[in-house]
């Protein structure tokens, strides 16, 4: 099956740094998106990218669709604390892909955020 | 609040015993999923289903079952559970194929 690599996979920073995370694919992908799952919690959508060069901010969030449709990465800036968690690429193949692929999400390893105040 | 509910939270079990875990959604949404994820895995797609009364395999299918009897309810079932399947299982569902919304998720322990 498709293959995501994320990375990296885990992150110390302190309060007020930037982060750079990105994923790349093996294959090309529909739609891009990035997770954020709080302990304990699910993931939650942060920002959803749509078409091959697309650059979407979301407050501190800034995430791009690569041109080749096959990576991704997501920036945050001015790191605080409740940024603290894990982080999740996920790709969307395009609809009629392997006939019921279509809405099926393939997600990244995750990169873990430590952020220290 | 609207949104994507599981039960239980959290259950321990012993070798080769069932189980079923429920996931429920009041969106409306026609999709619904169920992923586990383990430590440096991410997350897997075990089953899903795109409407009531169709259910397909996804990446890690094996020892697990899956029904959607009704558009809201969507099942898992473990029919003789290993200590390979001790993750967190997460349901989630979505309009179409944007936006998932997952649910909290539920911790498996199989000893």
């Amino acid at each position: 099956g498709q293959q995501l690599n994320q990375s990296p996979q885990s992150m110390f920073i302190q309060e007020g740094e930037d982060v750079s995370m990105n994923c790349t694919s093996s294959s090309i992908f529909n739609t891009w998106l990035w997770y954020k799952q709080d302990p304990g919690e699910g993931p939650v959508l942060l920002i959803a990218l749509y078409k091959a060069g697309e650059l979407t901010s979301n407050g501190r969030l800034t995430a791009q669709f690569g041109i080749t449709r096959k990576d991704s990465f997501l920036n945050i800036s001015a790191s605080i604390p409740s940024d603290v968690g894990i982080y999740f690429c996920a790709g969307q193949p395009f609809p009629g892909a392997g006939g019921t692929s279509y809405g099926k999400l393939t997600f990244g390893q995750g990169t873990i955020l430590t952020v220290h105040p | 609040n609207a949104g994507v509910t599981q039960t239980p939270k959290f259950r321990v079990l012993k070798t080769g015993q069932s189980m079923t875990l429920l996931c429920a959604q009041d969106m409306n949404h026609e999709y619904m999923y169920w992923y586990r994820q383990d430590p440096g895995m991410g997350l897997r797609l075990i089953h899903y289903s795109v409407g009531e009364g169709t259910t397909a395999k996804g990446e890690v299918p094996d020892g697990y079952n899956v029904s959607r009897l009704k558009k809201q309810n969507f099942l898992l079932g473990l029919e003789s559970a290993a200590p390979s399947q001790t993750s967190v299982y997460f349901c989630a569902s979505s309009y179409l194929a944007y936006g998932y919304t997952f649910g909290s998720g539920t911790r498996l322990t199989v000893v």
